[in-house]
């Protein structure tokens, strides 16, 4: 079974600033997809970012970008130019691209506090 | 509105009672997923569908859960005889079916067991 792990469980950032949250997962599949959520307080949940496991370009979202190692099995998310905006939770989920299961496994989460 | 809607979005109930949730997913999804999401954990996969046809279930969902989409638009999930480990946020999502597998979220329904 494929396990997301996200080691650290809240994190700050001064506005402006740039800050990166990592992500590790354990599969032995070759083809899946990774994604970056996010929850801000009390809101539904949005995607913020996509990679295909294919792909070793990493995916890119006006400030947000991903580090994908596909060896190392790590999928970190960098925001760039912090803003007050991206105080959330942030969770990081593996979706399978074999074998007909659809469904997110996710991480625990980390919360991400913007300083102003 | 066109997102993906929940409702009730927060229910109170006291142990032994049976609940029901609906989702409405985005109209044109074929797609629809069902989490629950406890305090400080991620969302964890409870079943989900393509149309009206269930076609994966969690070994959480147990015999208690039912969930059901009859007519491949909405979604009705229930759970018999509550128990307060049932206490958790239940999340629907729906995807167009071959168009990037993004799951849009609902806002979800909190469940209290008293």
């Amino acid at each position: 079974a494929q396990t997301v792990t996200q080691s650290q469980p809240e994190m700050s950032v001064q506005e402006a600033e740039t800050v990166t949250l990592s992500c590790t997962y354990d599969t032995s599949e070759s083809d899946y997809y990774l994604f970056w959520y996010k929850q801000p307080p009390s809101r539904q949940m949005i995607l913020v970012i996509r990679q295909e496991a294919y792909k070793q370009q990493n995916a890119t979202e006006n400030r947000f970008s991903v580090n994908f190692q596909k060896a190392a099995k790590s999928f970190s998310l960098k925001i760039s130019d912090s803003q007050l905006g991206d105080a959330a939770m942030y969770f990081c989920a593996y979706r399978s691209n074999q074998g007909g299961s659809e469904k997110l496994v996710f991480g625990k989460g980390m919360k991400l506090t913007v300083n102003p | 509105d066109t997102g993906v809607s929940q409702d009730p979005r927060h229910k109170i109930t006291k142990r032994g009672q049976n609940v029901t949730f609906r989702c409405d997913p985005i109209s044109e999804h074929n797609r629809l997923y069902w989490y629950r999401q406890t305090l400080g954990q991620g969302p964890e996969f409870l079943t989900y569908f393509q149309n009206e046809a269930q076609l994966e279930k969690s070994r959480l969902l147990s015999d208690r859960f039912s969930a059901e989409r009859p007519k491949g638009s909405f979604s009705t999930l229930e759970i018999q005889r509550t128990e307060q480990g049932d206490s958790a946020m239940y999340l629907c999502a729906s995807s167009l079916n071959g168009h990037s597998y993004e799951q849009y979220f609902g806002p979800g329904t909190r469940l209290t067991v008293t």
